[in-house]
């Protein structure tokens, strides 16, 4: 079965800094997709980016990135100058080909301080 | 578009009680699923649905029921609640079968079994 390791449980930085947000999975697969998601302390989550396995190539997203690398099963993201409102729990996932069984992180809980 | 709503926001149940969690979703999506969400473990998957009709297991089923029957409403059932089922609960949809699409969650709902 598919597995998510975010080994970083909580992060706490200054506004302005830059952070990694670590992910790590495993699968058996060679087709499957990869999600980040963001949950702000108002509690719903927030869909950031899907990437699929064939796609190896890095986003950016204004101040977000997302570094894929399948030679090392991870998929980190990145925050630029970081600000207050990136305080967040964030999620990354993980699901195979056609099975529905989506499978999370236990997330890396993020603050960011002013 | 309301997107994913679900009622009701908060419960508080004894042990042995039962009730119905509320999930509709008003974008047409075939796809619709049941999570938990408990402290450092992520998100799980409790049942999830391909289409009016057609249900599945998740990873963590067991005290739970689900039914199908219009593509809109995909409500979740605890029969007999037990304090291990004091979790937050958040309903998902998505455009299609399979993972490969972006999930919207609904507000979610935060259940208490004494």
């Amino acid at each position: 079965a598919q597995k998510v390791t975010q080994a970083q449980t909580e992060i706490s930085v200054v506004e302005k800094e830059d952070v990694t947000l670590d992910c790590v999975y495993e699968t058996r697969d060679t087709t499957y997709y990869l999600f980040w998601y963001k949950q702000p302390p108002s509690g719903e989550l927030v869909f950031l980016i899907r990437r699929n396995s064939f796609d190896e190539q890095n986003e950016i997203s204004g101040r977000y990135s997302w570094n894929f690398q399948k030679s090392t099963s991870s998929f980190n993201f990145t925050i630029t100058a970081s600000q207050v409102v990136d305080s967040a729990v964030y999620f990354c996932a993980l699901s195979e080909g056609n099975n529905n069984d989506m499978r999370f992180g236990a997330g890396t809980r993020l603050t960011v301080k002013p | 578009n309301a997107g994913v709503t679900q009622t009701p926001k908060f419960q508080v149940l004894k042990t042995g009680q039962s009730m119905t969690l509320q999930c509709a979703q008003d974008m047409n999506h075939e796809y619709m699923s049941w999570y938990r969400q408990d402290p450092g473990m992520g998100l799980r998957l409790i049942h999830y649905s391909v289409g009016a009709g057609i249900t599945d297991q998740g990873e963590v089923p067991n005290g739970y029921n689900v039914s199908r029957s219009t593509t809109e409403d995909f409500p979740l059932r605890l029969l007999s609640a037990a304090p291990s089922q004091t979790s937050v609960y958040f309903c998902a949809s998505s455009y299609a079968q399979g993972q490969s699409y972006e999930q919207y969650f609904g507000p979610g709902t935060r259940l208490t079994v004494t």
